[in-house]
C-alpha cells in the first residue's frame, strides 16, 4: 500500500459525459502529479499541484481539469469524454520535489462507452 | 521540455540471463533518473533511482548507469527471474518556470520464462 488512495477504482461512463475523478495523496506530501495510461502511450504527464497551487503541465486537454484543495487532495474533472479518454488514470504524490519518490495510487480505470 | 526515449519496447529472456534497457534524455540539466516497475494490473513502483552526481549505482539483482555526457541511462537486471517479468518504466524531469514533473519513457515489456 503506498498510501495513496484513489477513488473511483472504477468508472464508465457514456460520451459526453462528465467524471471527477479523486485522490488522496500520502499523509504529509505536498505534491500530487496527474497521469493517464493508456495502452500503447505508456505514462503521460496531465497536470500536477503543489499545496493547493498549479505547478506544472504536460499534455492535459482543455476538456480536462484539475484542483488540489485545502486539505490536499485533488480532483481531476474530465469533460466531454470521447472514447479515447479510456484509459488508466494514476494519481502520485511526494513530498514536493521531483528528485523523490513518487508515490502512486492503484489507478482509476475509465472506460467511455 | 523533456523527451524520454526507451528501448526495446519489448524484451524475451531466459531465466537466469541478464537485461539491459535503454533510455535517452534531451535536456542536459536533467539530474535525477528512476526507474518503476509495474506488474499486470498494478500501480508502477520505484525500483531504483539515480542522481547525476554518480555514473553508477545497485541493489543486489539492479543497477543503473548513468552518462551525462551522451544524455542516456540504462537498467541492468541479472540473473533475471520469472518474478521480475513486468513493465519497466524510465523517467526524467520536466522543468517549467511554475514547477518540475517526471516524464515517462513508453515503457519496456520484459518477459522472463522459465
Amino acid at each position: 500500500d503506498s498510501g495513496v488512495t484513489q477513488t473511483p477504482k472504477h468508472l464508465i461512463t457514456a460520451t459526453g459525459q462528465r467524471v471527477t475523478l479523486r485522490c488522496s495523496p500520502r499523509s504529509g506530501d505536498l505534491s500530487v502529479y496527474w497521469y493517464q495510461q493508456s495502452l500503447d502511450q505508456g505514462l503521460q504527464f496531465l497536470i500536477q499541484y503543489y499545496n493547493g497551487e498549479e505547478r506544472a503541465k504536460g499534455n492535459i486537454l482543455e476538456r480536462f481539469s484539475a484542483q488540489q484543495f485545502p486539505d490536499l487532495h485533488s480532483e481531476l474533472n474530465l469533460s466531454s469524454l470521447e472514447l479515447g479518454d479510456s484509459a488508466l488514470y494514476f494519481c502520485a504524490s511526494n513530498e514536493g520535489t521531483v528528485n523523490t519518490e513518487a508515490f502512486f495510487g492503484q489507478g482509476t480505470r475509465l472506460t467511455v462507452v | 521540455g523533456e523527451n524520454v526515449e526507451q528501448h526495446p519496447s519489448t524484451l524475451s529472456v531466459q531465466e537466469g540471463d541478464s537485461a539491459v534497457i535503454k533510455c535517452t534524455y534531451s535536456d542536459s540539466a536533467s539530474n535525477y533518473f528512476p526507474w518503476y516497475k509495474q506488474e499486470l494490473g498494478k500501480r508502477p513502483q520505484l525500483i531504483i533511482d539515480i542522481r547525476s552526481n554518480v555514473g553508477e549505482k545497485k541493489d543486489q539483482r539492479i543497477a543503473v548507469t548513468l552518462n551525462k555526457t551522451a544524455k542516456h541511462f540504462s537498467l541492468h537486471i541479472t540473473e533475471t527471474q520469472p518474478e521480475d517479468s513486468a513493465v519497466y518504466f524510465c523517467a526524467a524531469p520536466q522543468r517549467s518556470q511554475a514547477g518540475t514533473a517526471l516524464i515517462f519513457g513508453k515503457g519496456t515489456t520484459l518477459s522472463v520464462s522459465s
